[in-house]
This record gives C-alpha cells, sequence and structure tokens, in this order.
C-alpha cells in the first residue's frame, strides 16, 4: 500500500462544467503523476509534478491544469469538460527519483455527458 | 520516438501452464527501467516487476519473470502455473525521459490473458 487516496472514485458532470480530481498521498513522496486511461491507448501521461508548485506537461494535456501546493496533494482540473475527456483517471507516486517502483492509485471514472 | 508495443490484444492459458505475454521497445536513452502491471477487473493497477538497463540478470518475482533481451529490444513478462486469478489486463511500461529531461512512464496499449481451468 502506497497510501494514495483518489477522489472522487466516481463522478458525473455535464459538458461545459469545471472539474477537479484530488490525489492525496501519506508518505512524502516527490514525484506525482496523473493518467488517463482509454480503451486500445493504455495509459497516457497528462502532467506530472517532481515537487511543490514543480509540474510538467505531458503527451496528452490539452483541456488539464495541475496544481501542486503541498507535497501530499496533486490536483487535476478540467477547466470546462468535454464528451472527450469521459475517461479513467490515476495518479502514481515514485518515491524518488531512479526508484525502481511506481504505484498508482485506485482511479476515478470520470463521466461527461 | 519512444515507444513501447504490445501486439497480442488476447491469449489464452490453461490453468498450471505457464504463459508468455511480449512486449517489445524503442529507446534511444541508455539508461531506461521496464515494468509490468496488471490491471484486474476491479480496475486498480497492480506492480509485478521491474527491469533496468543496466541489469545483468533478467528480473524475477514469484512466479513473474521478466525475458529482458536488450539487442533486441524485448521485455516479455512469463508467468509460470497460471492461476485462474492471473486473467487480467497485463501492461508493459517503459520510464523514459520527457522533453524536459524529466522521467516518465509510458505505457502499452496491453494484453487481456484470460486463464482456462
Amino acid at each position: 500500500d502506497a497510501g494514495i487516496t483518489q477522489s472522487p472514485r466516481h463522478k458525473v458532470t455535464e459538458t461545459g462544467t469545471p472539474v477537479t480530481l484530488r490525489c492525496h498521498q501519506t508518505e512524502n513522496h516527490r514525484y506525482m503523476y496523473w493518467y488517463r486511461q482509454d480503451p486500445g491507448h493504455g495509459l497516457r501521461l497528462i502532467h506530472y509534478s517532481y515537487g511543490v508548485k514543480d509540474t510538467d506537461k505531458g503527451e496528452v494535456s490539452d483541456g488539464y491544469s495541475v496544481s501542486r501546493s503541498k507535497t501530499e496533494d496533486f490536483l487535476l482540473t478540467l477547466e470546462s469538460a468535454t464528451s472527450s475527456q469521459t475517461s479513467v483517471y490515476f495518479c502514481a507516486i515514485t518515491a524518488f527519483a531512479g526508484r525502481n517502483t511506481i504505484y498508482f492509485g485506485e482511479g476515478s471514472w470520470l463521466t461527461v455527458v | 520516438a519512444q515507444k513501447i508495443t504490445q501486439t497480442q490484444p488476447g491469449m489464452f492459458v490453461q490453468e498450471k501452464e505457464a504463459v508468455t505475454l511480449d512486449c517489445t521497445y524503442d529507446t534511444s536513452d541508455p539508461s531506461y527501467g521496464l515494468f509490468w502491471y496488471k490491471q484486474p477487473s476491479s480496475g486498480e493497477m497492480i506492480f509485478l516487476i521491474y527491469q533496468g538497463s543496466y541489469d545483468q540478470q533478467n528480473a524475477t518475482e514469484g512466479r513473474y519473470s521478466l525475458n529482458f533481451q536488450k539487442a533486441r529490444k524485448s521485455a516479455n513478462l512469463v508467468i509460470s502455473a497460471s492461476q485462474l486469478g492471473d486473467s487480467a489486463m497485463y501492461f508493459c511500461a517503459m520510464r523514459v525521459s520527457m522533453d524536459t529531461g524529466r522521467r516518465a512512464l509510458t505505457f502499452g496499449s496491453g494484453t487481456r490473458l484470460q486463464v482456462q481451468p
């Protein structure tokens, strides 16, 4: 158990509304990531963070923003949700660079109608 | 381009038999890591095994072993003595350098394994 909690676990929202997903970790891990999972695509990196206020874009960052004001929380925001953002969102952590194990949260199922 | 390819969308195996799930990768980075994850129907991503690019020996974790062939750029997962609980989606992933020089995982599209009694 890597102490990762995602919330909400399930959400249905309307097109055009903002949505924030939260990833909370209890073990002071420095590196955190947001991925989305869609059929046929595996997991794709949205944004990642190497520490407080230190974030970078991944391969599918359009339409998403992130914030990390505390080590333990990494927030993913959909500024104006679209149906193409219906997906399963996973948060992940690694303890420090070079560490050979990356753990995932349980996932957040988001449906945009 | 840095890429992971899993060419088997689905696999069947008889209980108690061994099965190999294929994974090939492409990277120009001399230092990289290869991972396998299991995703059961409940949805969570479970870490199985890791192989570093400089590791001399193939990684093993219980019934899981990673057949690492660096020259061929392949990192196949071998599951010995399959169990019904092994039925799941399996993802190969590689830790690669992003444009920023920082590292993150890139994933293959997955292989669905079904273990038959």
